[in-house]
């Protein structure tokens, strides 16, 4: 168990539907990162927040949107969705002060299914 | 942009038998670090590697860095079933991920 709680851990959809996925981190840790992994994408980063504020952004769509609240749990929405969406989504937080050689901690995923 | 290669993507082999993958670059990285993810689960971390040419082990898995602190290997010996998985490197900024290698150990 990383400590890291994601929800759901499987949804099933449909397209153009909206769906917001649920992290919380692990207790102190102010880092928390969103991934996307398909298949043959591997993992790839959508955003990073670090207490509240986002520190940096990759290769997210506009359909997609993130933040982080004051307790620390994050939640990714996803809207408009289209069949390519499906993916694995994964949530990571890393302990604070441990700066780049931390530790990320990932949840066990959210699996997205839009059909 | 900044991109990690990581090869072989597949890999199977018998128990027993040595194997080597690798994390490839052509960006400095200040670290890398080594995550196995099993199926169902996030990734866990491995190690991380800052020193170029550093060589760290972990029982059976030798992971280097290398000197220009561009590629990184892991080497496993007498690979066991319960190293299948999904070996992936990551760069120092944790945005970078290799696509990784997913290695099958036959029985």
């Amino acid at each position: 168990d990383s400590g890291v709680t994601q929800t759901p851990k499987h949804l099933i959809t449909a397209t153009g539907q909206r769906v917001t996925l649920r992290c919380s981190p692990r207790s102190g840790d102010l880092s928390v990162y969103w991934y996307q992994q398909s298949l043959d994408q591997g993992l790839q980063f959508l955003i990073h927040y670090y207490n509240g504020e986002e520190r940096a952004k990759g290769n997210i769509l506009e359909r997609f949107s993130a933040q982080q609240f004051p307790d620390l749990h994050s939640e990714l929405n996803l809207s408009s969705l289209e069949l390519g969406d499906s993916a694995l989504y994964f949530c990571a937080s890393r302990p604070a002060g441990t700066g780049n050689t931390g530790e990320l901690f990932f949840g066990e995923g959210s699996r997205l299914t839009v059909l | 942009t900044q991109l990690l290669e990581q090869s072989p993507q597949f890999l199977s082999i018998q128990e027993g038998e040595n194997l080597t993958v690798y994390c490839n670059s052509s960006s400095v990285f200040s670290s890398l670090q080594w995550y196995r993810q099993e199926p169902g689960e996030g990734p866990v971390l491995l190690v991380t590697v800052v020193t170029g040419g550093e060589v760290k082990k972990l029982k059976r898995l030798t992971f280097q860095f290398g000197d220009a602190r561009k590629d990184s290997s892991l080497h496993i010996t007498a690979a066991q079933p319960g190293d299948t998985g999904l070996y992936l490197c990551a760069g120092d900024d944790k945005i970078i991920f290799g696509k990784g290698t997913r290695l099958h150990i036959l029985p």
